[in-house]
């Protein structure tokens, strides 16, 4: 069975701090992985993907992602928080029944 | 365009009532997903619709009825509702339905459904 779990259902953070949000996948097929941003009542926006390749993912508004495998880990960070980094993030794993398997999210808090 | 449209953006209707919500996408997807996400939560597939068939329906309730005219369009038709049907509908595509996990899925605005 595949899954994905988000450690940290609420992370709060400085702003200019670093900012990293865990996420862990259980999958017995190589997996993609993908991390998604929701600002408040809008739709989900895709922040970057691992597919195949290099380990160490960069994506949009300076955000990044390592994949390690040996620890099962998929986590995203960036250098240095800005207020609008705000919002609620999902880790989510491509199923290989097409469908996505998203984590239970981690609501990320900048403080001023 | 790489966008997914969503109308309307706001829905109230009452239990009795027939609605329908609206999504778009001119980006040549030919998978099409409805999801339902309550506040906090991960949004949870509701039906996937591959090259205009239904592909998947995560037993949803039959007062959810999905609808594929086209490729680029996809519409949820909505009856008989409960309360407990208010929340977020949103819409994604992807490429194809990706059976290897590799396709992201793209999401509309969503529409803020409030069952009276």
């Amino acid at each position: 069975a595949q899954s994905v779990t988000q450690l940290g259902s609420h992370v709060s953070v400085s702003e200019g701090a670093l900012v990293l949000l865990r996420c862990n996948y259980s999958s017995s097929v190589p997996p993609y992985l993908f991390w998604y941003v929701q600002y408040p009542n809008q739709g989900l926006q895709l922040l970057l993907k691992y597919t195949t390749g290099a380990t160490l993912v960069k994506g949009i508004n300076g955000f990044e992602a390592e994949f390690k495998k040996s620890e099962t880990s998929f986590h995203l960070t960036k250098p240095s928080a800005h207020m609008s980094d705000a919002a609620e993030y999902f880790c989510a794993l491509g199923g290989n029944t097409g469908k996505l398997i998203f984590g239970q999210g981690t609501t990320l808090q900048v403080k001023p | 365009d790489t966008e997914v449209t969503q109308t309307p953006k706001h829905l109230v209707m009452g239990m009795t009532n027939k609605k329908s919500l609206k999504c778009e996408q001119h980006m040549g997807h030919r998978a099409m997903y409805w999801y339902k996400q309550k506040a906090k939560k991960p949004p949870e597939l509701m039906f996937v619709y591959s090259y205009e068939k239904l592909s998947i329906n995560e037993s949803v309730p039959s007062r959810f009825s999905p609808e594929c005219p086209n490729s680029s369009l996809l519409n949820l038709h909505l009856h008989a509702l409960q309360p407990e049907d208010s929340a977020l509908y949103l819409c994604a595509s992807s490429q194809d339905r990706g059976l290897a996990g590799y396709n992201e899925q793209f999401f509309g605005p969503g529409t803020r459904l409030t069952v009276l």
